[in-house]
């Protein structure tokens, strides 16, 4: 049973300030990984992909992939308000195309 | 990024009609399409994998007779809730992959579907 797990939080940050999100997966075979906004009543929104390890940066995003010790987290520099969302964390890989998704990080970007 | 879109966005229906809800890739075909189900406040859950072409792969526990999926095209699947009960109102969402089946092809969500059954 692969399993991706994530704290379903809420992490709260202040305004301004870098909300760091975690991610473990337990398959290590896994070779893609996905990160999803998701606000409430809403689907969920791509906003980054890794598949190697390393940082990957898209604006206020870094991916950051760790396969040794099967982890992924996305930082979000600069937090807003408006950042205020569910991030959910979906891995493929390792045999199979379809992704198997954490339940979801609770973040809450507070004035 | 891609354009996954949904029709209808929200449904209300009596308990036994059925429902039909039309999931389209805009910008791109799909070999694979996916149905999830949300019920508030908690995580995605996987309902069944669309091929197109082919019959639908459902996950454990989700009953192919009462939610019918046809993936007739690379940009149309459909998902039809048969004799719906209030038990199945939910968040239908369904989500498409780029390019060919595997690991390095990014999913796209659509907007999602918003069923009430009365």
């Amino acid at each position: 049973q692969k399993e991706v797990e994530q704290n379903s939080g809420p992490l709260s940050v202040p305004e301004g300030a870098i909300a760091s999100l975690n991610c473990t997966y337990s398959d290590r075979g896994s070779q893609s990984f996905f990160w999803y906004r998701q606000y409430s009543g809403k689907s969920p929104e791509l906003i980054m992909f890794i598949y190697s390890n390393g940082d990957k940066e898209d604006g206020r995003f870094t991916a950051q992939l760790n396969k040794a010790s099967q982890y992924v987290s996305l930082l979000i520099r600069d937090s807003q308000p408006s950042d205020s969302a569910t991030y959910l964390c979906a891995v493929k890989g390792g045999g199979s195309y379809i992704p198997t998704f954490g339940r979801g990080t609770s973040l809450i970007v507070h004035p | 990024g891609a354009v996954v879109s949904q029709h209808p966005s929200r449904v209300i229906c009596k308990s036994g009609t059925s429902v039909k809800i039309e999931c389209r890739s805009l910008d791109f075909q799909a070999t694979t399409m996916f149905w999830y189900r949300q019920f508030p406040k908690k995580s995605l859950m996987l309902m069944a994998t669309s091929n197109e072409g082919s019959k639908a792969t459902y996950e454990q526990g989700v009953e192919k007779d009462k939610f019918l999926i046809n993936h007739a095209s690379l940009t149309l699947s459909t998902l039809t809730v048969t004799s719906a009960h209030p038990e199945d109102s939910s968040f239908y969402i369904c989500s498409a992959n780029t390019g060919t089946s595997g690991s390095y092809n990014e999913q796209f969500f659509g907007p999602g579907t918003r069923l009430t059954v009365l």
